[in-house]
């Protein structure tokens, strides 16, 4: 079975511009939850998606948005990109909502210039 | 105050030795998670827990909910698993993480 993979895997842009992140889950997985990891602030959470629906949320501001597609792939989308929101950006899928046993993504490394 | 504390941050040990991580939070929670992220990134899930003891090869994990503490513990340990540990607790509508045991262990 195919692990979650996620696209790009490394993304230069510059303050201002915004960014589009993608995930694929494993098969038959219809939970998707991303996360930011940072030096500072370590890992913290964004949202997480079941079946289309956003089901929690982290404590972000509304520049970070995401969305999921009924074939549970999920896009993340930042706004505005300010220097801070360089990061790695990591999702997990899952066959159940509410964290239940996630399988982590490889990450996006996004550098803000 | 973290709402979830780790001890160690960093942690070295001699191969075949006992080694215990411990997580502290502060609010209810509704389950607990330990991680491991290796050097080149990547995060995996090791165990979930909301009461008890769970056992998988070397590692144990155990949670006590009335003392909000939870212990990730792994029995002859080996260089492969140094790495970062992280505790995660799930709590109201988000998961919450802690800063991180980095494990180095010496052969």
């Amino acid at each position: 079975k195919a692990g979650v993979t996620q696209t790009p895997r490394y993304l230069i842009k510059t303050r201002g511009q915004q960014v589009t992140l993608s995930c694929s889950p494993i098969s038959g997985h219809r939970s998707v939850s991303w996360y930011q990891q940072t030096p500072g602030q370590g890992l913290q959470f964004l949202f997480e998606y079941f079946s289309e629906t956003q089901r929690n949320k982290g404590n972000f501001p509304g520049r970070f948005s995401g969305r999921q597609f009924s074939n549970s792939r999920s896009e993340m989308n930042v706004s505005t990109l300010e220097l801070g929101d360089s990061a790695l950006y990591l999702c997990a899928s899952s066959l159940r909502a509410n964290f239940y046993e996630q399988y982590f993504g490889p990450g996006t490394r996004l550098t803000v210039t | 105050k973290n709402e979830v504390e780790q001890s160690p941050q960093n942690l070295t040990a001699q191969e075949g030795e006992f080694i215990t991580i411990n997580c502290s939070y502060s609010v209810g929670i509704s389950a607990l998670h330990w991680l491991q992220q290796h050097p080149g990134g990547g995060i995996v899930s090791l165990f979930m827990l909301s009461s008890g003891k769970k056992k998988h090869g070397r590692l144990i994990a155990t949670i006590n909910i009335q003392e909000k503490h939870s212990s990730l513990h792994i029995t002859a340990s080996h260089p492969r698993d140094s790495a970062v540990y992280i505790c995660a607790v799930y709590e109201g509508n988000k998961l919450v993480f802690g800063a991180g045991t980095i494990l180095r262990v010496k052969s």
